[in-house]
């Protein structure tokens, strides 16, 4: 079935520091999503895309639709240990009401 | 605001138990669906309902059954449990257009020994 490749798969940064992650598919989506997940909880959702080149922010996160509709990204500025969880992608391809959903991003800020 | 609740959150079984995971929403969402989660990977759609009486496989179905009798409720049946179902299972909903985002139970962890 269609896969969507996220990475990093885990990072460590310092408190403050900005972060990058992406989602990659070799199909076109409609609709990129955006989730954190932390320990013993449900997804829940940070930001959806539904325009190619669509660019929205969420306070510190900002996500974009990527331009090809292959791709998207996830930035999050001047981190706080609260940011520590696990970031999801998720697309919709196109002709479908199916999401995929990436293996997520492990996200850990040292204080 | 409850949003999508399912019970239990944790529980353990004997291989070859049966046992349903429960799942309701309170938003009035047409979209139901259910995912597992193994760790490290991402969510596999079990199955997923589009409304009341209507039911689909997703990718990975086998082992598991499920009934939409109510707008609300969309429970997930394990006949005979088997360990490779040991997972985090999540219930998602989401509003009539397709692309609406989903949003997700708080899952239910299930171990089968």
């Amino acid at each position: 079935g269609q896969q969507l490749n996220q990475s990093p798969q885990s990072m460590f940064i310092q408190e403050g520091e900005d972060v990058s992650m992406n989602c990659t598919s070799s199909s076109i989506f409609n609709t990129w999503l955006w989730y954190k997940q932390e320990p013993g909880e449900g997804p829940v959702l940070l930001i959806a895309l539904y325009k190619a080149g669509e660019l929205t922010s969420n306070g510190r996160l900002t996500a974009q639709f990527g331009i090809t509709r292959k791709d998207s990204f996830l930035n999050i500025s001047a981190s706080i240990p609260s940011d520590v969880g696990i970031y999801f992608c998720a697309g919709l391809p196109s002709g479908t009401y199916k999401y995929i959903f990436g293996t997520g991003t492990r996200l850990k800020v040292l204080a | 605001n409850a949003g999508v609740t399912q019970t239990p959150k944790f529980r353990i079984l004997k291989i070859g138990q049966s046992m349903t995971l429960q799942c309701t929403q309170d938003m009035n969402h047409n979209y139901m669906y259910w995912y597992r989660q193994d760790p490290g990977m991402g969510l596999k759609l079990i199955y997923y309902s589009v409304g009341a009486g209507i039911t689909d496989k997703g990718e990975v179905p086998n082992g598991y059954n499920v009934s939409r009798s109510t707008t609300e409720d969309f429970p997930l049946r394990l006949e005979l449990a088997a360990p490779s179902q040991t997972s985090v299972y999540f219930c998602a909903s989401s509003s009539d257009r397709g692309n609406q985002p989903q949003h997700f139970g708080d899952g239910t962890r299930l171990s089968i020994l």
